[in-house]
């Protein structure tokens, strides 16, 4: 178990950019989950996989965003022209499909805009 | 819609004090409880889960959860803090939806004095 992967720890951007963070789960985990927290807030949950499909997107999740997870091993989220508001940390996480079990989480990725 | 309050902001304790940090979750059918800790610079870990069966659970580092479902809490115990406990903890629900998101509370800071 070499635990939740995400990449980069940290990046900072300039408004209106393009930014993109990678997610390598668990293996064998096939559901993936992106969460956003923002300071003092708990984690908000942003969009669900199981292996290669999308499943649930939330109502946060605007036409901004987009997460992908091709090979239904690690996925992708995508921020089009970044807003101030996006600054957060984004967290992923990977779970099994056998009844019962949590949810590892990795390390997120902290987004700030400038 | 689902919800998880938690009470307590921020708690400031000595060493060997007992702790009990409130969590109430809103959702009337057969619900999964987490607490999960947040270490400063780490990721997200399980503390302890309530999936069924005997309501009061008991997870790692000497910490206890008990489910009511009349109240609707799961409120988490530990009867001496160590310093080392100083962190964030989170509540968190896994409720009616198939995918398994969570819905967490907005976490409460622990501080422990030494």
């Amino acid at each position: 178990d070499t635990g939740v992967s995400q990449d980069p720890r940290h990046k900072i951007t300039k408004r209106g950019q393009n930014v993109t963070f990678r997610c390598d789960p668990i293996s064998e985990h096939n559901r993936l989950y992106w969460y956003r927290q923002t300071l003092g807030q708990g984690p908000e949950f942003l969009t669900y996989f199981q292996n290669e499909a999308q499943l649930e997107k939330s109502r946060l999740l605007s036409d901004r965003f987009s997460a992908e997870r091709p090979k239904g091993s690690f996925s992708t989220l995508e921020i089009q022209r970044t807003e101030q508001g996006d600054s957060a940390m984004y967290l992923c996480a990977s779970r099994s499909d056998r009844a019962n079990q949590p949810q590892h989480f990795g390390d997120g990725t902290r987004l700030s805009i400038l | 819609a689902q919800s998880v309050s938690q009470h307590n902001h921020h708690v400031i304790l000595s060493e060997a004090a007992s702790l009990e940090l409130g969590c109430n979750y809103s959702y009337g059918g057969t619900v999964n409880l987490f607490w999960y800790v947040q270490y400063p610079g780490q990721h997200l870990q399980l503390l302890l889960k309530y999936f069924s069966g005997d309501p009061l659970v008991k997870g790692i580092k000497g910490f206890e959860a008990e489910f009511i479902k009349s109240k609707f809490s799961f409120n988490l115990r530990k009867p001496s803090v160590q310093w080392s406990d100083t962190a964030e903890y989170f509540c968190a629900v896994r409720g009616s939806s198939n995918t398994g998101k969570l819905i967490f509370g907005q976490g409460t800071t622990l501080q422990v004095k030494p």
